[in-house]
């Protein structure tokens, strides 16, 4: 059964670093191409960040560009999202989600972990 | 970047009713198209990719159509596990990946 089980989450000031890792088991970690999708309270859903299987292409949406780094190690099948000068607006729940086989849908989320960005 | 729209916002249907949702793309996506069911508190799940085809374990009631920049989502005869927001989400171009605002099915 495919498992993404995502932690790190929490209370951070504005201007913090948060790290949030994504656990996956039940398939081949290192063949997934993986993303990072959040959801600010009440609202809908925003792509984060991509990484292919390899760690070697990476993108990120603009609103996080330059603050926010994705990466993998696949040796511990584990995600991660490096998240710097932490806004307001960043306060969302933080799925991580894997990729289908063929296609760029996600077929797989975690239940989510919850970053508040407050004083 | 290409625009998704939903609509209705909201949808009230009473059980045992179809439903059609509409999903709107700002320029053609060809059939690269999924849809996801979220239920309160709980993560999205996929019901639809290549804007017609179920996703493993999803109930012959939903159905996907559409291409370019027109899709439908519908749900032949909705049971009560069915109230929740759908969103639509392209991945024909991208980076970004870009979803539709949702539609939230509720009981009428």
């Amino acid at each position: 059964e495919v498992q993404l089980v995502e932690s790190g989450g929490g209370l951070v000031q504005p201007g913090g670093s948060l790290r949030l890792s994504c656990a996956a088991s039940g398939f081949t970690f290192s063949s997934y191409e993986m993303n990072w999708v959040r959801q600010a309270p009440g609202k809908g859903l925003e792509w984060v960040s991509y990484i292919s299987s390899s760690g070697s292409t990476i993108y990120y949406a603009d609103s996080v560009k330059g603050r926010f780094t994705i990466s993998r190690d696949n040796a511990k099948n584990s995600l991660y999202l490096q998240m710097n000068s932490l806004r307001a607006e960043d306060t969302a729940v933080y799925y991580c989600a894997r990729y289908g086989d063929y296609e760029y849908y996600f077929d797989y989320w975690g239940q989510g972990t919850l970053v508040t960005v407050s004083s | 970047e290409i625009v998704m729209t939903q609509s209705p916002a909201t949808l009230s249907v009473s059980p045992g009713e179809r439903a059609t949702l509409s999903c709107r793309a700002s320029q053609s996506v060809s059939s690269n198209l999924a849809w996801y069911q979220q239920k309160p508190g709980q993560a999205p799940r996929l019901l639809i990719y290549g804007a017609s085809t179920r996703a493993t374990g999803i109930p012959a009631r939903f159905s996907g159509s559409g291409s370019g920049t027109e899709f439908t989502l519908t749900i032949s005869s909705l049971q009560s596990e069915d109230f929740a927001v759908y969103y639509c989400q392209q991945y024909n171009n991208w980076p970004p990946l870009t979803f539709g605002p949702g539609t939230k099915v509720d009981i009428k």
